[in-house]
């Protein structure tokens, strides 16, 4: 079955320090590629998305993502973090042309000061 | 209004009361979703529809009940709950696809606030 692994369910930094979050997938097989962000008590934002083309993906409030087939990997990174990036990130799968997404089980970032 | 929006955002019910979630989005799509989202596990798809027609139930229990009166409109109706079934509920759009036909690649979900449910 297909898989997506988020290594770290919890992830402590401080502030202004750079930070990876990391998944992993079980096939590289036409994928597409999603991180999302839930701050608590709201729904999921998506952050960005890898869909074709260029490997490394910019998104908002600073992220970017590097697709890597051979690794089948979506890690998420930002230079420098701050207070506010603080919440729990998702990556997400889509296979082909399926209609549904496969989710990680989240990684909460949490931002020291 | 703009995006996708959930009422009500807080839901407490006994496991006797029937009850509905509503979800709106405002985005021109074609598709929509219900996730369920408990503490500590993956989000889990429970219903996929498109062009109002259901494409999707991952052998969600009958005591969930969708219903899709037209693409910018989904409910949830609920009854008889258990209190495991306390949860967040999240809905979700997309462009989907054409009536009966896969969906493009390029497809993306966008995510209501979701509804905070408590059964007692």
């Amino acid at each position: 079955a297909q898989s997506v692994t988020q290594l770290d369910s919890q992830v402590p930094v401080f502030e202004e320090a750079p930070v990876e979050l990391r998944c992993n997938y079980s096939s590289s097989v036409s994928v597409y590629l999603f991180w999302y962000v839930q701050y608590p008590n709201q729904g999921l934002q998506l952050l960005l998305k890898y869909l074709s083309g260029s490997t490394l993906v910019k998104g908002i409030n600073g992220f970017e993502a590097e697709f890597n087939k051979s690794q089948t990997s979506f890690h998420l990174r930002k230079p420098s973090v701050h207070i506010s990036d603080t919440a729990e990130y998702f990556c997400a799968v889509r296979w082909g042309s399926a209609r549904q997404l496969t989710f990680g089980s989240g990684t909460q970032l949490t931002v020291l000061p | 209004e703009t995006g996708v929006t959930q009422t009500p955002r807080h839901l407490v019910m006994g496991m006797t009361n029937k009850k509905s979630l509503k979800c709106e989005q405002h985005l021109g799509h074609n598709a929509m979703y219900w996730y369920k989202q408990s503490a500590k596990k993956p989000l889990e798809l429970m219903f996929v529809y498109n062009f109002k027609e259901q494409t999707e139930n991952n052998s969600v229990p009958s005591r969930f009940s969708p219903e899709c009166p037209n693409s910018s409109h989904l409910f949830l109706h609920l009854h008889t709950l258990q209190p495991e079934d306390s949860a967040l509920y999240l809905c979700a759009s997309s462009i989907g696809g054409a009536s009966g036909r896969p969906f493009w690649s390029t497809d993306t979900q966008y995510f209501g606030p979701g509804t905070r449910l408590t059964v007692l």
